[in-house]
């Protein structure tokens, strides 16, 4: 079964600073790999999505992007740290199968001060 | 565009009482439909899922929904809770995109009560 990986699991950086958070895959090859931010009453947003090595889309425009520089990492950053980037990070995998649903990390707790 | 109405934000019930937690999804073609379970500080965690065939879903915990396409509807039920129920609760439907996309509702707190 997968398992993902997420770390830190959790994070406190003053606004303007960078951002690196990375999540690796185990258990399967070639996933469709997931960023997500959950804050507090308003669910999940799906942030950033990827079907392969190098390949990113883009759900919402923001301060954050993406990359995927192996088959099973896939890492989310920022130049600059908003206020409004607080929140928790949720990466998510799935095999790239119909009925293959989504499974979650840990999730990070980025709180920019 | 489609949509995941979760309406109960909070549900408290009482230890071994019934519960329904309420979805209902909005979208034009075929979905596939989810429940998540999320403890504190913790990732999201699949408690059962709709493919396809019987509309009747049994789930880990305990748990089973009910698919109703006519009322667009995945109602979440369990006979009898535990105290270790407490947790948030997400629906989610997806669809096929470029990949399968996950829309979410805002979730349902539910506490169970001793």
């Amino acid at each position: 079964s997968q398992t993902i990986h997420q770390w830190p699991a959790t994070l406190v950086q003053p606004v303007g600073s960078p951002l690196s958070l990375e999540c690796t895959v185990e258990g399967t090859s070639n996933p469709n790999l997931y960023w997500y931010r959950q804050a507090a009453g308003r669910g999940l947003q799906l942030l950033f999505y990827s079907v392969g090595i190098g390949q990113i889309s883009s759900e919402v425009p923001q301060n954050l992007s993406a990359s995927r520089p192996q088959d099973r990492q896939f890492i989310l950053s920022s130049k600059k740290l908003l206020l409004s980037d607080s929140g928790f990070y949720l990466c998510a995998c799935r095999r790239d199968s119909y009925n293959s649903p989504l499974h979650f990390g840990n999730g990070t707790r980025l709180t920019v001060t | 565009a489609q949509s995941v109405t979760q309406l109960d934000s909070q549900v408290p019930v009482f230890e071994e009482a019934p519960v329904e937690l309420r979805c209902n999804y909005s979208s034009s073609v075929s979905v596939y439909l989810f429940w998540y379970v999320q403890y504190p500080n913790q990732g999201l965690q699949l408690l059962l899922k709709y493919l396809s065939g019987s509309t009747l879903v049994k789930g880990i915990n305990g748990f089973e929904a009910e698919f109703n396409k006519s009322q667009t509807s995945f109602h979440l039920r369990k006979p009898s809770v535990h105290i270790s129920d407490t947790a948030e609760y997400f629906c989610a439907v997806s669809r096929y995109s470029g990949t399968y996309k996950y829309i979410f509702g805002t979730g349902t707190r539910l506490k169970v009560l001793a």
